[in-house]
């Protein structure tokens, strides 16, 4: 069965700390990868896409970097902000169903940022 | 540039009932594909449209359907309503066929059934 996971569920940290979210996937053939931040009740935001072929993307103060061997990737939050408090989703887009299974999503890392 | 729009933002059900749920695609986007968020979970896949045909489906009962309509638009239909439908309905929009590209959501509409 093909699963994502992440570690840790939940992660509370002070304010301006670096931090790192982990994802796992169980299938290396993957079209790409994606990272949402969910705010309670609400929708998803995309944060980053990385494309099969890529090692990492970068946006602001996020970096997310992908090992499609490992069936790893990892989201750098640098200088955390009491803004960045949310659940952290990554997604994955198998190759197997052609693309058209949809996202394969992982429960989500619950972060708090304290100021 | 309008983003993905859902409607209702929420509903009350009771069980057996039937209810539909709505999202305008971004404009430019001709997918559409729906998630089911239970609480504390990761969303679920339901299904896509590409061109207003399913082209994709995730392990959901026939009493979860859908449509997709000329402007790109969508519906999720839900009939015989059970307790375990409640959850957060999400509607993804994305350009072109297949899941390879990324994905704008809206924010979702919350079920509730008694």
């Amino acid at each position: 069965k093909q699963e994502v996971t992440q570690i840790p569920a939940a992660l509370s940290v002070p304010e301006g700390e670096n931090l790192v979210l982990n994802c796992s996937f169980t299938d290396s053939a993957i079209y790409n990868l994606q990272w949402f931040r969910q705010d309670p009740g609400k929708g998803l935001t995309s944060l980053l896409l990385i494309q099969s072929s890529q090692r990492e993307q970068t946006s602001g103060r996020l970096n997310a970097s992908l090992d499609k061997s490992s069936g790893r990737s990892t989201l750098y939050i640098a200088a955390s902000q009491p803004g960045d408090s949310a659940t952290y989703l990554c997604a994955v887009t198998y190759v197997r169903g052609g693309g058209a299974d949809g996202l394969t999503f992982g429960k989500g890392t619950h972060l708090i940022i304290q100021p | 540039e309008t983003g993905v729009t859902q409607s209702p933002t929420h509903l009350i059900k009771t069980r057996g009932q039937q209810v539909t749920l709505r999202c305008s695609s971004q404009s430019g986007h001709n997918t559409v594909s729906w998630y089911q968020q239970a609480l504390g979970q990761g969303p679920q896949f339901i299904f896509q449209y590409y061109r207003e045909e399913e082209n994709g489906r995730g392990n959901f009962p026939p009493r979860f359907s859908g449509l997709q309509f000329p402007n790109y638009s969508s519906e999720l239909n839900v009939n015989a309503l059970e307790l375990d439908d409640s959850a957060l309905y999400l509607c993804a929009s994305s350009p072109g066929g297949g899941n390879t590209g990324e994905l704008f959501f809206g924010e979702g509409s919350r079920l509730t059934v008694l």
